[in-house]
Order: C-alpha cells, then structure tokens, then sequence
C-alpha cells in the first residue's frame, strides 16, 4: 500500500496529552517523519527517525512505531502546538514519497 | 544554514507548462534528495516528485505523466515542469530537501529544509 491515514481532526485540552496517529504499511520498514503546518507557513520538521528532534522542537513532542502505526505524543500541549501535523515516509517500494492527510490539532 | 527559495510565474493558464526553480544557498546541493511538493487551498501535502543530485528522478504516479523535474548542479538549482495543467493544479509549491538513508535501526526518510512556498494559479 502507499497511503498513509491520519485521524482528519484531534482536540486537546490544556496541559493533558494528545496522541496523533498515522496507519501505512510502508511504515513497517521506513520510519515516519513527522511535520506542524500553521496558517500562511510552510511545514516544519518536528520528529523523524526512531524519535528525533531537529534542534528547537521542545521536548514535549515524541514519536513512536508500533508495526504499521507511527504515533506523535504531545505531552501537555500550549496553545502555540495547534496546528496541522503531516506524516510522511517512503512507499514500500522505496521509490516514491507518501503523505498522511495532515490532522488539525485544535488545543483547547 | 540552509536555505530554499522558489521562484517562477504566479499565474499560469490552462493547458500551459507551470515552470518553477528552486535555489538552494548555504549548502551543497550534492548527496541528497530534493523534492517538488504541493498544496492545493485548504488541502493537504501531496508529493509530485524527487531529483537525485546525479540526476536520477522519481514522480508520483498520479501526475508521472505530466512533470518532469531537472537539477543544474552547477547553479544549486532545480527545476519542474508541469505540463497540460488545470485548475486543479492551483496550489502552494514548496521545495525541500529530503534526508534519506538505512542504518541498523531501518530507513529514514525526511524533509529537513522547505523553501518558504510559491503560490501558483491556473486560470486564464
């Protein structure tokens, strides 16, 4: 398969933690990276690899596989974390660049 | 540090060729993958294709058909073709730097440096 799922929409409240999760089967072999969109800017690297972050992306957001599932952990979320967040990795293939269709995170 | 820039017409009209360079400055544009993406209005990111530095290219298979990606090694560019384009190719193009590579723990794949996005509109 080449697609990759993603919830569409996910709320938080305050403070508590939010789990976003993306399904594929390339994800089995090829680690997902993980991207925040906010309105008008391009997307930002949040997490890639086994659970990586770029230098400047707070500690409180993680990433995990588990078989065909990644998941991005934001523990006690701020109101700047509301956003869109992208998964993406190579097809099983190798070959090609797939992404999830972005879940809008709303931090109530 | 790294840095992405695209550049080309906003405007483009139905049945034309969009035509879009990507500078990259600050780094080599040699061992790594650069990828075309797109975002139509309120939508989400759809991959169009990647260029190796050696030339090597890679498309998604919904527009194969229709794009063609380049790179000038030389001018730290590269560049894609989109040809016979539609409305529904009105979208926000980014260009980006991909990261890709195996070691013990499996494959890693991600984008690492994105261009700031250009906003291209089919429509006559």
């Amino acid at each position: 398969s080449s697609e990759l799922t993603q919830d569409p929409a996910v709320s938080v409240a305050l403070g508590q933690t939010v789990r976003i999760t993306c399904q594929g089967d390339s994800l089995r072999s090829y680690y997902a990276s993980w991207y925040q969109q906010k309105p008008g800017q391009a997307p930002v690297l949040v997490i890639y690899g086994k659970n990586n972050r770029p230098s400047g992306i707070p500690d409180r957001i993680s990433g995990s596989r588990s078989g065909n599932t990644a998941s991005l952990t934001i523990t006690g979320p701020q109101a700047e974390d509301e956003a869109d967040y992208y998964c993406s990795s190579r097809d099983s293939s190798g070959n090609h660049v797939v992404f999830g269709g972005g879940t809008k995170l709303t931090v109530l | 540090q790294v840095q992405l820039q695209e550049s080309g017409p906003g405007l483009v009209k139905p049945s034309e060729t969009l035509s879009l360079t990507c500078t990259v400055s600050g780094g080599s544009i040699s061992s790594y993958y650069w990828s075309w993406i797109r975002q139509p209005p309120g939508k989400g990111l759809e991959w169009i294709g990647y260029i190796y530095y050696s030339g090597s290219t890679n498309y998604n298979p919904s527009l194969k058909s229709r794009v063609t990606i380049s790179v000038d090694t030389s001018k730290s560019q590269f560049s894609l073709r989109l040809s016979s384009v539609t409305a529904a190719d009105t979208a926000l193009y980014f260009c980006a730097r991909e990261m890709y590579y195996y070691d013990s723990s499996g494959y890693y794949s991600y984008y690492d440096y994105w261009g700031q996005g250009t906003l291209v509109t089919v429509s006559s």
